[in-house]
């Protein structure tokens, strides 16, 4: 299964956006790129997944470059309930999920 | 719709004792997954299962059993707790395995061995 690299820890200010980077430069023709977040205490939720093209939902946005080697998570505007660690996972084989130790996000007020 | 539940939401184990981990879903799914996260780590999958009665290994299934025998259920046992199983125990679902699906978690089951 493809790796993913993300920061260890970022930090936002309440209502700025906040952009996540997630390298993944084995991605092969067929993972689909998905987004999860854990908020504390909490079991991961679905945030947003792609496979080539830029995507937005209610939660955020997920810009995907052209090669693939990259994406980028958008939270538009930052609040303190997006405080947690955000998940880049390549999600290629039928059913697995494989985490990495994602970005742990902090948001002041 | 409760989504997926787990229990218990805690439990202490002495080393050598068994303990089963029940997940239950309400929302028809046909895969279901078992996780553990230990300290400042990400998920690992340790086994998961593709619909009633069949089950898989994942990334860590040693030291785990799993069973399907209904739909919406599907449990983890350990048959000798050992320290090493201390962790967070995370059970997900999904209605396809399709790689664009989504997985749904539950609440998960902390779980210390002593």
């Amino acid at each position: 299964d493809a790796k993913t690299t993300q920061p260890n820890s970022m930090e936002s200010n309440e209502e700025e956006p906040v952009h996540l980077p997630c390298n993944h430069s084995t991605i092969s023709g067929t993972d689909y790129i998905h987004w999860y977040r854990q908020l504390p205490s909490q079991g991961p939720e679905y945030v947003i997944h792609g496979l080539t093209s830029n995507v937005n939902n209610r939660m955020a946005s997920l810009a995907i470059a052209e090669d693939r080697k990259s994406s980028t998570l958008i939270l538009h505007r930052a609040t303190l309930r997006d405080a947690a660690v955000y998940y880049c996972i390549l999600r290629g084989a039928v059913g697995k999920l494989i985490f990495g130790q994602g970005t742990e996000l902090s948001v002041k007020p | 719709n409760a989504g997926v539940t787990q229990t218990p939401k805690f439990r202490v184990l002495k080393t050598g004792q068994s303990m089963t981990l029940l997940c239950a879903q309400d929302m028809n799914h046909e895969y279901m997954y078992w996780y553990r996260q230990d300290p400042g780590m990400g998920l690992r999958l340790i086994h998961y299962s593709v619909g009633e009665g069949t089950t898989a290994k994942g990334e860590v299934p040693d030291g785990y059993n799993v069973s399907r025998l209904k739909k919406q259920n599907f449990l983890l046992g350990l048959e000798s707790a050992a320290p090493s199983q201390t962790s967070v125990y995370f059970c997900a679902s999904s209605y396809l395995a399709g790689v664009s699906n989504e997985q749904f978690f539950g609440p998960g089951t902390r779980l210390t061995v002593l």
